[in-house]
């Protein structure tokens, strides 16, 4: 079946520092989508990626879908205590309804 | 809109009992799903439904049952509780199906003794 692998599953930084968390799909994928969960809540959708070699950006969050589309990384510039969380990405593959999750990335920053 | 209400929020069973963790969402959402989020493991999706009337398993199905008779509500059933089934669990929904974005509630945290 398909599976998305997510790494690193924590890291560590000080604040300002940069950060960057990567998926990678066995399979071809449809889609990927980026959700942030805080600690003791729910996940909260971030971002979709559609298109080959896609990238989007919202403030100092850079979402990239790779040209294969089967890895994709969220890259945060210059880390503030607001950014602490776990971060998830989760992926399609075409008409398929099943939405398959990486184990998610737990940031922690330093103040 | 409430978006997508979970009850309730924390519960505690014995191992055999059973229970029924109840989902809503008022945003008219086509696509309902379960997951459970245990430590290293990420989001596993439990069961999804496309629609009022059709349900299908996901990664994890076992130990679970879910019905969908509305548009609104996906309940999702333990027939017979296990401490393996002590997890967080979380309804998503979303409009449509395969590009659409989910929408989480905030979560049922389960302990089976």
């Amino acid at each position: 079946g398909q599976q998305v692998m997510q790494i690193p599953q924590y890291q560590h930084v000080q604040e300002g520092e940069d950060f960057t968390t990567y998926c990678n799909s066995s399979t071809t994928l449809s889609n990927i989508q980026w959700y942030k969960q805080r600690p003791g809540g729910h996940p909260v959708f971030l971002i979709q990626l559609v298109k080959s070699g896609e990238v989007k950006k919202q403030k100092r969050l850079t979402f990239q879908f790779g040209e294969a589309k089967k890895n994709s990384s969220l890259h945060i510039t210059a880390t503030q205590t607001t950014d602490v969380g776990t971060y998830f990405c989760a992926g399609r593959t075409g008409g398929y309804q099943k939405v398959t999750f990486g184990i998610g990335t737990k940031l922690q920053v330093i103040p | 809109n409430a978006g997508v209400t979970q009850t309730p929020k924390f519960q505690v069973l014995k191992t055999g009992q059973s229970m029924t963790l109840q989902c809503a969402q008022d945003m008219n959402h086509e696509y309902m799903s379960w997951y459970r989020q245990d430590p290293g493991m990420g989001l596993r999706l439990i069961h999804y439904s496309v629609g009022a009337g059709i349900t299908d398993q996901g990664e994890v199905p076992n130990g679970y049952n879910v019905s969908r008779s509305t548009t609104e509500d996906f309940p999702l059933r333990l027939l017979s509780a296990a401490p393996s089934q002590t997890s967080v669990y979380f309804c998503a929904s979303s409009f449509g199906q395969a590009r659409e974005k989910l929408f989480f509630g905030s979560g049922t945290q389960l302990s089976v003794l």
